[in-house]
């Protein structure tokens, strides 16, 4: 059965430090997104992307975080100085049309010290 | 805005049971789905229900069901005869059709213990 892979499960770096978050999303889907769960609390909605575009993003999306479709697989979260409150579970989904069931990964535990 | 709302934080059962979990959403659209999420110790999130907001039917698949309530503005989530691997996270989500909202609007989860 197809699913979200993500890479690497774990990162430590330290503050200040670039990062960056990948991703293949299922390969027939159009839609995709990237969520953070910090620990112990719920997840929280940080871009949705589709047609090589974002499409919506919230609060937290600030200039720190980009976004990418290099290729027609990878899906790749950026965040150009990471902070101490960045330390979250990132999770990347997708779907097949904006309003289906969004499949997640498995997540990448990002450590910032 | 979108809202959901899971007030029960933790619920502890012995195996066997049934056990309710609620949810109730918040959202000024018409057209909307809802979403039950399970996050096992393992940490993935894994799909489990979707449903739009012009079908109210109750939903069931094995020994999980969906009470889907318009009225009420209630997706609830019923697990019979639990078992210890049911226990979990479980997370109601909304997604609206207003605008551009293409994304999921969590609660904050209801950790289910189902102990031997």
């Amino acid at each position: 059965e197809p699913e979200v892979t993500q890479t690497p499960s774990h990162q430590v770096t330290q503050m200040g430090q670039e990062v960056i978050l990948r991703c293949v999303p299922i390969s027939n889907h159009l839609y995709f997104y990237w969520y953070r769960q910090i620990l112990g609390q719920k997840v929280e909605f940080l871009v949705s992307f589709y047609n090589n575009e974002i499409s919506e993003k919230s609060e937290i999306f600030d200039d720190q975080f980009s976004v990418e479709r290099p290729d027609g697989s990878n899906f790749t979260l950026k965040i150009r100085s990471t902070k101490l409150e960045d330390s979250a579970m990132y999770f990347c989904a997708s779907s097949v049309d904006r309003a289906y069931e969004q499949y997640f990964g498995p997540g990448t535990r990002l450590t910032v010290t | 805005a979108q809202k959901v709302t899971q007030a029960q934080t933790e619920i502890s059962v012995v195996e066997k049971e049934d056990v309710t979990l609620d949810c109730v959403y918040e959202t000024r659209d018409t057209t909307y789905y809802l979403f039950w999420y399970k996050q096992p110790p393992s940490g993935e999130l894994v799909f489990l229900i979707r449903r739009n907001s012009f079908d109210e039917q109750n939903e069931i698949s094995g020994r999980y069901s969906w009470n889907f309530q318009k009225s009420t503005s209630s997706f609830n989530f019923t697990i019979t005869a639990s078992q210890v691997v049911d226990s979990a996270v479980y997370f109601c989500a909304l997604s609206a059709l207003g605008g551009s909202n293409y994304k999921l609007t969590f609660g904050k989860g209801t950790l289910l213990t189902v102990n031997p």
